[in-house]
């Protein structure tokens, strides 16, 4: 079964900085490119980033380019989202999902909110 | 970016009425070389994760009822729900994947029963 676990979200003052995982199982993850997409409170969702199998292409919305960086580490069947320079506006869950153009599998995501 | 409009915004339905939801992209996501298009449905209900439907505009993703289709080309999508059930009220949202990312998504469009 595939599984995909979210940590590392909470609480930070803007101009801050955070670091989420997401564990992978139950599919060889070096096979897939992987998505984050954060979904606001009570809003739609939104495309982040996604990185390629081997990390050798990463891409990000430009309102996170130059503060987010993605990556992963095949060994240990995890991804990763370094959140710096964080906006009241970052303020969302944020959801590992598998693949790189439409995402077949999401974890429940993790919580980050910005705030003073 | 590609900027995808969901209509309508929300939406009630009689149970085992038909329901569609339309979605229509500022831009083509239909790639004429293998003729496909772009286009991908979620379904999220409350305190859940979006779960795939269907994607290359009509692929119905495997688990998905048969009252779930899709359809349209270029620049204009349609989500039809052949026959409402009660556990199909959730928030629909189109995203296109065409070219490089951004992958955005519509705004969303609220089904209830009526």
């Amino acid at each position: 079964e595939v599984q995909l676990v979210e940590s590392g979200g909470g609480l930070v003052q803007p101009g801050g900085s955070l670091r989420l995982s997401c564990a992978a199982s139950g599919f060889t993850f070096s096979s897939y490119w992987m998505t984050w997409v954060r979904q606001a409170p009570g809003k739609g969702l939104e495309w982040v980033a996604n990185i390629k199998q081997d990390g050798s292409e990463k891409y990000y919305v430009d309102s996170v380019k130059g503060r987010f960086t993605i990556s992963r580490d095949n060994a240990k069947n995890s991804l990763y989202l370094q959140m710096n320079s964080l906006r009241a506006e970052d303020t969302a869950v944020y959801h590992c999902t598998r693949g790189s153009t439409y995402t077949d599998y999401w974890g429940q995501g993790t919580l980050v909110t910005v705030s003073s | 970016d590609i900027v995808m409009i969901q209509s309508p915004d929300s939406l009630a339905v009689s149970l085992g009425e038909r329901a569609t939801i339309n979605c229509k992209s500022s831009q083509s996501v239909l790639y004429s070389y293998n003729n496909k298009n772009y286009l991908a449905w979620y379904q999220q209900k409350p305190g859940q994760p979006p779960k795939l439907l269907i994607y290359w505009a009509s692929t119905r993703e495997s688990g998905v009822p048969d009252r779930f289709s899709g359809s349209g080309s270029g620049t204009d999508f349609t989500l039809t729900i052949s026959s409402l059930q009660a556990e199909d009220v959730a928030v629909y949202y189109c995203q296109q994947y065409y070219s490089t990312p951004p992958y955005t998504f519509g705004q969303g469009t609220k089904l209830e029963i009526k």
